[in-house]
């Protein structure tokens, strides 16, 4: 099956500091990948969408320059958090489909902003 | 009107006992449904997909959907202490093909 690995899964960073978070589907190809963030006792809330090859699409919210999506090549997306503050803090989650199938998510990376 | 509804719960059930849980969703134009189970501080994993109205089983779960009325559902037989976790409902948007989510139902199997 459609397996996605995210990286790291925790990370404790300063706050003005910036912190990148890898996203990778490790059996098949995805054109698109999707950043989800969750906060405490909430649902996932997107982010995002991580076009290859293509500037990604905020969601309504969302800082563009704040968090910034590279989607360089088909197997791989990653999300800079820039000049994190501590309300950055929450649970980031990237997710792939092969093809039309349902989205996998990866493990999550757990950001803590000091 | 959220995109996505799901009563937050929790939902307590006894062990080998049916769970009930169900979604609202409003875009009429939504053609793909999914459900997934999050444990805490995890990553949320698929347990089905339904795509067409009616009944959908595999093992212990059952999806159903009905677009008619803008729900789906999702039943678990027997269910086990192990199922405790928040169950997301989730639609895909007819215009975009994103992935929304509701709020989630935690659900309690008491052993």
């Amino acid at each position: 099956g459609a397996v996605v690995s995210q990286h790291p899964s925790w990370v404790i960073c300063k706050s003005g500091t910036s912190v990148k978070i890898e996203c990778r589907s490790l059996d098949f190809q995805a054109t698109t990948m999707f950043w989800y963030r969750q906060f405490p006792k909430q649902s996932l809330m997107l982010m995002a969408t991580s076009n290859e090859g293509s500037k990604a699409t905020y969601e309504q919210g969302v800082e563009k320059d704040k968090f910034l999506i590279n989607h360089a090549s088909l197997t791989l997306s990653t999300l800079t958090v820039t000049s994190a503050h501590p309300e950055d803090s929450s649970f980031y989650i990237c997710s792939a489909a092969a093809g039309n199938s349902p989205l996998h998510f990866g493990n999550g990376t757990r950001l803590t902003v000091t | 009107q959220k995109e996505v509804e799901q009563n937050s719960g929790p939902l307590s059930v006894p062990e080998g006992a049916i769970a009930s849980l169900n979604c609202t969703y409003s875009d009429r134009g939504s053609q793909s449904f999914f459900w997934y189970r999050q444990y805490s501080g995890k990553s949320p994993e698929l347990i089905m997909f339904i795509y067409s109205n009616g009944d959908k089983e595999d093992g212990r779960f059952t999806a159903q959907l009905n677009k008619a009325s803008q729900y789906v559902s999702l039943l678990i037989r027997d269910s086990q202490p192990s199922d405790s976790a928040t169950y997301l409902c989730a639609v895909k948007r007819s215009n975009t093909g994103k992935l929304i989510f509701g709020q989630g139902t935690t659900l309690q199997v008491k052993p």
